[in-house]
């Protein structure tokens, strides 16, 4: 069955400094793996995706991936965040086809302090 | 429309109510998913359709759960008979296809059982 991991469950930032949001998945095939960000009342908007290809993904707002197939992760990472940025990050995969049935993992809250 | 639409944005129920939750898709798309999200957790997949076809209904948590797409377009879930652990937003998301496409979700129904 598929999983993520989503490690950290609340990091703090400043604003302005860089970001890394860790994601760990487990899939038995080439995984298609998504970013989503969540903001308080909010449905869900795609950051970025990996299907297949290039190994780092851009995204919007700023924000790219990297896929690492040898440590199972996906992490999140944008050079200096805004305070716009403080969110709900939800790391997914899904498969066999794509999005059919995506796993969630429990999230990371952001916060980003002055 | 512009975009996944569902209603109602918030449901009260009582113990042992019955509830329909309503979910139009973007125009076009083929691909309808519905998922839940408890407080503090991530989405979990309950069912998806292609077009009228419920392809994938593995996630429904009891035989009180039940979705319907007759139409291939709008998707109604109904919870029958709703307990206090139903409580949940319950969202909604659409795609062209579940094969390297997007999936666009709805803000949500909150459903609180009392």
């Amino acid at each position: 069955a598929q999983s993520v991991t989503q490690p950290d469950i609340h990091i703090t930032v400043s604003e302005g400094a860089s970001l890394e949001l860790r994601c760990n998945y487990s899939y038995g095939a080439t995984p298609y793996l998504f970013w989503y960000v969540q903001s308080p009342g909010q449905g869900l908007q795609l950051l970025l995706k990996y299907f297949s290809g290039d190994t780092l993904v851009q995204g919007i707002k700023g924000f790219e991936a990297e896929f690492k197939r040898s440590q199972s992760s996906f992490n999140l990472r944008k050079p200096s965040v805004h305070w716009s940025d403080a969110a709900e990050y939800f790391c997914a995969v899904g498969g066999p086809f794509g999005n059919e049935k995506l796993t969630f993992g429990t999230g990371t809250r952001l916060t980003i302090i002055p | 429309g512009a975009g996944v639409s569902q209603s109602p944005r918030y449901k009260v129920a009582k113990r042992g109510q019955d509830v329909a939750l309503r979910c139009d898709p973007i125009s076009g798309h083929v691909s309808l998913f519905w998922y839940q999200q408890a407080l503090g957790q991530g989405p979990e997949f309950l069912t998806y359709f292609q077009n009228e076809a419920q392809l994938d209904k593995s996630g429904l948590p009891s035989d009180r759960f039940f979705a319907e797409r007759p139409e291939g377009s709008v998707s109604t879930l109904k919870i029958q008979r709703t307990q206090q652990e139903d409580s949940a937003v319950y969202l909604c998301a659409s795609s062209q296809t579940a094969m390297n496409t997007e999936a666009f979700f709805g803000q949500g129904t909150r459903l609180t059982v009392v």
